[in-house]
């Protein structure tokens, strides 16, 4: 079945201990995605990476970081997560950006 | 950045009726994309319209692609519960650098009442 996981699925945690959220697609896609969802604010992305070893900083990168060493993988990485970043985070992976995207099933982060 | 904006922000309504829901922005775009979302869900994909003025079905649901290409419009006949989500617009609009960069509106949240 092809599909997007992210791990892990909720979390709560506390102001400045690291984190990973791992997100991994079994579609074979070069590009994937991450993006943010906050109410009214609809979805923001923060990273993306065209393909293996390439990343870029979308809308809202800061306070976060990718790599891209295999292509299946795309993990998110806090060092030193805020308040701030608690919200609703969706992977997306697709062939390319402008066309379809598969989204995970979401991440939701509580920094106290 | 491109903006889109979908309006109505929310809309309840009786199983049964008809609504429209609307995606609007003053950017062009070479294809948009719609998707509904499930609480506890991601996003998933409805359908892309690629043309100015495209109109596309999927069983109750009229997709349709302005024909300046700025704008687009979901129609549900005879709503159903299971339609109730979080309908997402995204337009694809080429960059400066020559990739293509996809953009999301902020929804519309639709109840369907039984």
């Amino acid at each position: 079945e092809a599909q997007v996981t992210q791990n892990p699925r909720y979390l709560i945690t506390v102001t400045g201990k690291k984190l990973t959220v791992t997100c991994s697609q079994n579609m074979n896609h070069e590009y994937m995605s991450w993006y943010r969802q906050d109410p009214g604010l609809g979805l923001r992305q923060i990273y993306y990476s065209m393909n293996v070893e390439v990343t870029d900083k979308g809308d809202v990168p800061e306070g976060y970081k990718v790599s891209r060493k295999e292509k299946r993988n795309f993990p998110l990485i806090l060092e030193s997560p805020s308040p701030n970043q608690t919200s609703l985070y969706f992977c997306a992976s697709g062939f390319q950006e402008g066309l379809a995207q598969h989204f995970g099933d979401g991440t939701r982060l509580s920094i106290l | 950045t491109q903006l889109l904006e979908q309006s109505p922000q929310f809309l309840s309504i009786q199983e049964g009726e008809n609504l429209t829901v609307y995606c609007n922005s003053s950017s062009v775009f070479s294809s948009l994309q719609w998707y509904r979302q499930e609480p506890g869900e991601g996003p998933v994909l409805l359908v892309t319209v690629v043309t100015g003025g495209e109109v596309k079905k999927l069983k109750r649901l009229t997709f349709q692609f302005g024909d300046a290409r700025k704008d687009s419009s979901l129609h549900i006949t005879a709503a159903q519960p299971g339609d109730t989500g979080l309908y997402l617009c995204a337009g694809a609009a080429e960059t400066n650098f020559g990739n293509e960069k996809l953009t999301f509106g902020t929804g519309t949240r639709l109840t369907i009442i039984p």
